[in-house]
């Protein structure tokens, strides 16, 4: 069984605050790792595809890093706005099998 | 469409009843995946079509589930029997690569299942 672990649960920001959190997964057998946004009442959103040690991926205000000798990645929001609120999902894949083993989520909330 | 469409959106059993849950992924899409969430939770792998050949079963729960994608295109998700514990989105996704690890999947907006 995978273990893909994501903290914190939750986080709750002021506008304009820059936040980050993380997504650890098994540092063996690594292929890709996914980072989803999901808002309320709307599909999961992918946002970037990681398959590099060292990569980093950025997309406006947000960015990811990926550690795969460690076994994990960071998804930072600059200037945090009240949209960015959402769930944010990462999902961990190894070689050879189609299906993406996903985290809990980050619930992020940013107050205006 | 554009995008993956799920139906129904939100379904109510009684427990027992049987109920299908159909996606139609986008056009062209080889890969097709079906995810159970349960709240609070992220989503939890079911079953793994590439075309209509279903590569991977693994997740599903019990045999109670069945899912079937007899042209490669549109599938369906059975649930037989259906119990409380089966209550979660049931989300389905579609992936324009083969093995799909590398290609984001694009997941519909989901059906809710609520067994009473």
């Amino acid at each position: 069984i995978l273990n893909v672990e994501q903290s914190p649960q939750s986080l709750h920001v002021q506008e304009g605050d820059s936040t980050n959190f993380t997504c650890s997964f098994p540092s063996s057998n690594f292929y890709a790792l996914h980072w989803y946004r999901w808002e309320t009442a709307k599909s999961p959103e992918a946002l970037f595809v990681m398959t590099l040690n060292g990569d980093e991926k950025k997309k406006g205000r947000i960015s990811a890093t990926l550690n795969t000798k460690e076994g994990y990645s960071y998804l930072y929001i600059k200037g945090s706005q009240p949209e960015d609120s959402a769930t944010y999902l990462c999902a961990f894949n190894t070689p050879n099998a189609g299906k993406s083993t996903f985290g809990d989520g980050t619930t992020l909330t940013v107050k205006p | 469409g554009a995008g993956v469409s799920q139906s129904p959106r939100y379904k109510v059993a009684k427990r027992g009843q049987d109920v299908a849950l159909r996606c139609d992924p986008i056009s062209g899409h080889v890969s097709l995946f079906w995810y159970q969430q349960a709240l609070g939770q992220g989503p939890e792998f079911l079953t793994y079509f590439q075309n209509e050949a279903q590569l991977d079963k693994s997740g599903l729960p019990s045999d109670r589930f069945f899912a079937e994608r007899p042209e490669g295109s549109v599938s369906t998700l059975k649930i037989q029997r259906t119990q409380q514990e089966d209550s979660a989105v049931y989300l389905c996704a579609s992936s324009l690569a083969v093995a799909g690890a590398n290609s984001p999947l694009h997941f519909g907006n989901g059906t809710r299942l609520t067994v009473t």
